[in-house]
């Protein structure tokens, strides 16, 4: 079974600093997902990264997908409170887009 | 904007019990899948389907069973609820394609005591 760590476990910082999560597995996975859930909801998509080496910005969140697409990061520069909430990797499986999520990270932004 | 109904946010069942969780979805999706999600864990798959009477078991199939009778809905059946089984539940909906993002429900938080 392909397994997804990320790193931290839990963040919390103060609002203005910038903060990197990390998604690691020992697989290739064809795409990663990096999903957002708030507190009471279901996971929001942000972000769908498939080639290896791939960068992309959201705003002031910055994904990177590994070379060898088996890892993934999540940059986010000048946090603000509203970005409070647990971010998750998920990897693609193959087929019927069956994901594997990875434990999340926890990250709270203090005024 | 797709919705994912999921028909209760928590529910309370004593052990043993049979335990129906209803998803539906109003976006014409093929996929529909049932996650539990516990701290620590993540979310792990259940079950999904990709076409209406179609199932297919997940990570951790055990202890569940599945109903898809029509497109839009997806039916989650815990036969002997057990306190192991304790958690929250989300189902979620995606077309089918590669790269398809999934469509979160905002979960059911079900307690068995």
């Amino acid at each position: 079974t392909q397994l997804l760590e990320q790193s931290p476990q839990f963040l919390s910082i103060q609002e203005g600093e910038n903060l990197t999560v990390y998604c690691n597995s020992s697989s290739v996975f064809s795409s990663l997902q990096w999903y957002r859930q708030e507190p009471g909801e279901g996971p929001v998509l942000l972000v769908t990264v498939v080639t290896g080496g791939e960068v992309k910005k959201l705003k002031r969140l910055t994904f990177q997908f590994g070379d060898a697409r088996k890892d993934s990061s999540l940059h986010i520069t000048a946090a603000q409170p509203g970005d409070t909430g647990l971010y998750l990797c998920a990897g693609d499986q193959g087929g019927y887009n069956k994901l594997i999520f990875g434990a999340g990270t926890r990250l709270a932004v203090h005024p | 904007d797709v919705k994912v109904t999921q028909s209760s946010r928590y529910l309370v069942k004593r052990t043993g019990e049979k335990v129906f969780l209803e998803c539906v979805q109003d976006m014409d999706h093929e996929n529909m899948f049932w996650y539990r999600q516990d701290p620590g864990l993540g979310l792990r798959l259940i079950y999904f389907s990709y076409d209406v009477k179609m199932k297919e078991k997940g990570d951790i199939p055990e202890g569940y069973s599945v109903s898809r009778e029509k497109k839009e809905r997806f039916s989650l059946i815990l036969e002997s609820a057990s306190t192991n089984q304790t958690s929250m539940y989300l189902c979620a909906s995606s077309l089918y394609g590669r790269y398809s993002p999934l469509h979160f429900g905002n979960g059911t938080r079900l307690t068995v005591t």
